[in-house]
């Protein structure tokens, strides 16, 4: 089955200072790689998502790549701001919202911003 | 509305106790799911459902059984609760090229 690492597991930065957070995974056959944010006490909210035929996604302050010979992609937020700290989850599955299968996540970010 | 709702929010309960969680979706979706985030926040499928065709995760006891009445509806059953089994459990619906969308948890605490 696939397996997604994620790294690291706590990210304390500046506000106004960019983030990243990265993820790899194994199954070749997976194609759709989004990143939940979870707030504390809330259930976990889709922020951004990838398919495996585009290498890049940005929405405003957040953007995500994927590198599928490498089997790695990357949450990128720029600009932090109080509200984006959170648990931030990558996860991988072979179909978008992850099918049977479900998805498979990574094991979370802390980001915490520091004003 | 709430896309994804489950009841209840909070549930305390002694070991060895029989438990239900109930979930209804209202996006329409043909696949719902399970999960559980334990104390570390790792989020783990337990189950998925679409069609009357159930994937069970291989790790979890067979004391969890999920019941579907409806499309719109999956419940999960606990049997002999034990320590071990205090999480949260979310449940998630997802179809075709939509993302999964989340309930909003139930926290379980064993005693």
């Amino acid at each position: 089955g696939e397996n997604v690492e994620q790294h690291p597991s706590t990210l304390s930065v500046q506000e106004g200072d960019s983030a990243v957070i990265k993820c790899t995974y194994s199954d070749s056959a997976s194609n759709y790689f989004p990143w939940y944010k979870q707030e504390l006490g809330k259930r976990p909210q889709l922020i951004i998502d990838i398919r495996s035929n585009v290498g890049e996604k940005k929405d405003q302050r957040i953007a995500v790549t994927l590198n599928k010979t490498a089997k790695h992609f990357s949450l990128h937020i720029t600009e932090t701001q109080p509200e984006d700290s959170a648990v931030y989850f990558c996860a991988a599955s072979r179909v978008v919202g992850g099918g049977a299968d479900g998805l498979t996540f990574g094991k979370g970010t802390h980001l915490i911003i520091q004003p | 509305d709430t896309a994804v709702s489950q009841t209840p929010k909070y549930l305390v309960t002694q070991m060895g106790n029989d438990k239900s969680i109930k979930c209804e979706q209202n996006l329409g979706h043909d696949t719902m799911y399970w999960y559980k985030q334990d104390s570390k926040k790792f989020l783990k499928i337990m189950f998925s459902y679409n069609n009357k065709e159930l994937i069970i995760n291989e790790t979890v006891p067979n004391r969890f059984s999920p019941k579907s009445p409806d499309k719109a509806h999956l419940n999960l059953h606990i049997n002999s609760l034990e320590l071990g089994d205090s999480a949260v459990y979310f449940c998630a619906s997802s179809q075709g090229r939509s993302p999964l969308h989340f309930g909003n948890g139930t926290r379980l605490t064993v005693t």
